[in-house]
């Protein structure tokens, strides 16, 4: 059971170059999470996605975009990359109960130069 | 809206040592709270929740609605224990999972 999947695990790029990172989970989740973690800042949430054609914006969204097209994925697109989004980040996912826990990714390394 | 405070970004202690990590939250009703580790490069996983009200690994927490606070406890620190911790927050109608800062915990020899 894979659980939640991340590719790539690491990534370089130049500033103003475009990525998608990309997660799958297979749980059956209905919601899924991309959040983005730096050193003193925690978890910061950049977008998340209730439902297959539905995404919403987190705390931290400007300079990513999301797409939700299946169920099982969730992609996350920096379309023109900044020094600033260097960071590590990690897809999540969940049950729709309020209760219970979220399941996490293995994490991906982005550096922007 | 809601918040969760982890007040301690670093705390060390020594092996065999009690260890409280500190988390407070801010909301008025009634919260889930969970407690996630991230070991040394891979990826979160939940340690406990205040719902199951479990000990893992020797860890409890205890919710204080009072106190709005959900510290996290283990009598005896093991050097295995070294690792970064996060405090978070659902609550019933939420679509998000909040979490605090992080706390680094280093048990020292």
């Amino acid at each position: 059971n894979a659980g939640v999947t991340q590719t790539p695990k690491f990534r370089v790029l130049k500033t103003g170059q475009s990525m998608t990172l990309l997660c799958a989970q297979d749980m059956n989740h209905e919601y899924m999470y991309w959040y983005r973690q730096d050193p003193g800042m925690g978890l910061r949430l950049i977008h998340y996605s209730v439902g297959e054609g539905t995404t919403a914006k987190g705390e931290v969204p400007d300079g990513y975009n999301v797409s939700r097209l299946k169920k099982q994925n969730f992609l996350l697109g920096l379309e023109s990359a900044a020094p600033s989004q260097t960071s590590v980040y990690f897809c999540a996912s969940s049950s729709r109960d309020w209760n219970t826990e979220a399941f996490f990714g293995q994490g991906t390394r982005l550096t922007v130069v | 809206a809601q918040r969760v405070t982890q007040p301690e970004k670093l705390l060390s202690v020594f092996k065999g040592a009690p260890v409280e990590l500190k988390c407070n939250y801010s909301y008025s009703g009634s919260p889930e709270l969970f407690w996630y580790v991230q070991y040394s490069r891979q990826r979160l996983q939940l340690l406990l929740r205040h719902i199951s009200r479990e000990s893992i690994k020797g860890f409890t927490a205890d919710l204080n609605k009072g106190e709005t606070s959900f510290h996290l406890k283990k009598p005896f620190a093991q050097e295995e224990d070294s690792a970064m911790y996060y405090c978070a927050l659902k609550y019933q109608g939420a679509q998000k999972l909040v979490f605090g800062q992080g706390t680094r915990l280093t048990i020292n020899p």
